[in-house]
């Protein structure tokens, strides 16, 4: 069965500090992975996804993931963190025929400090 | 493009009452539509997938008869809870699928039931 491990609960960095997320997922075939963000009360926004080819993906906001199949893991980085980046992260791989499920890790809340 | 809307976007209500959450996609058709819910501070669990014009598939532990979920054309599908009890308040989320060949579902804004 698919599913997705993120290992930590919460992360807390300081403000211009790098930033990196882990994701590790498991899916018999060829994943097709992403990454949402979400602010408090509010619904899901695509930061970026990998379907196939280059493994190192750009988002939006400045984030970026990098695809490893022989850790099966697609974590998600940001060089430089902002206040604003406070929120939930959640790694999710879409599974499925007929449609397109999609199955999501925990979540990763990140704090930032000033 | 790909834009899905639910609504409404907070409900109260009574227990023991009924309600009802659309979630429809704009511009596009979606042949298959998921409905997600989360409790404060979890991940989205998904509830059940339907298609359109047959029944919903309904992940395990899922209600079926307390979670109606309807999907009666390419671009809306309903979630109904019926006889609401305050163990149901959760945020809903939807997310739609042009089917076999698309690569990507699109997520609603999400609906915040709160039962009383």
């Amino acid at each position: 069965a698919q599913s997705v491990t993120q290992p930590d609960i919460h992360i807390t960095v300081s403000e211009g500090a790098s930033l990196e997320l882990r994701c590790n997922y498991s899916y018999g075939a060829t994943p097709y992975l992403f990454w949402y963000v979400q602010s408090p009360g509010q619904g899901l926004q695509l930061l970026l996804k990998y379907f196939s080819g280059d493994t190192l993906v750009q988002g939006i906001k400045g984030f970026e993931a990098e695809f490893k199949r022989s850790q099966s893991s697609f974590n998600l980085r940001k060089p430089s963190v902002h206040w604003s980046d406070a929120a939930e992260y959640f790694c999710a791989v879409g599974a499925g025929t007929g449609g397109f499920k999609t199955i999501f890790g925990a979540g990763t809340r990140l704090f930032v400090k000033a | 493009g790909a834009v899905v809307s639910q609504h409404p976007s907070w409900v109260i209500c009574k227990s023991g009452t009924s309600v009802k959450i659309e979630c429809r996609s704009l511009d596009f058709q979606a042949t298959t539509m998921f409905w997600y819910r989360q409790f404060p501070k979890q991940s989205l669990m998904l509830m059940a997938t339907s298609n359109e014009g047959s029944k919903a598939t309904y992940e395990q532990g899922v209600e079926k008869d307390k979670f109606l979920i309807n999907h009666a054309s390419l671009t809306l599908s309903t979630l109904t809870v019926t006889s609401a009890h305050p163990e149901d308040s959760s945020f809903y989320i939807c997310s739609a699928s042009r089917g076999l060949m698309n690569t990507e579902a699109f997520f609603g804004q999400g609906t915040r039931l709160t039962v009383v």
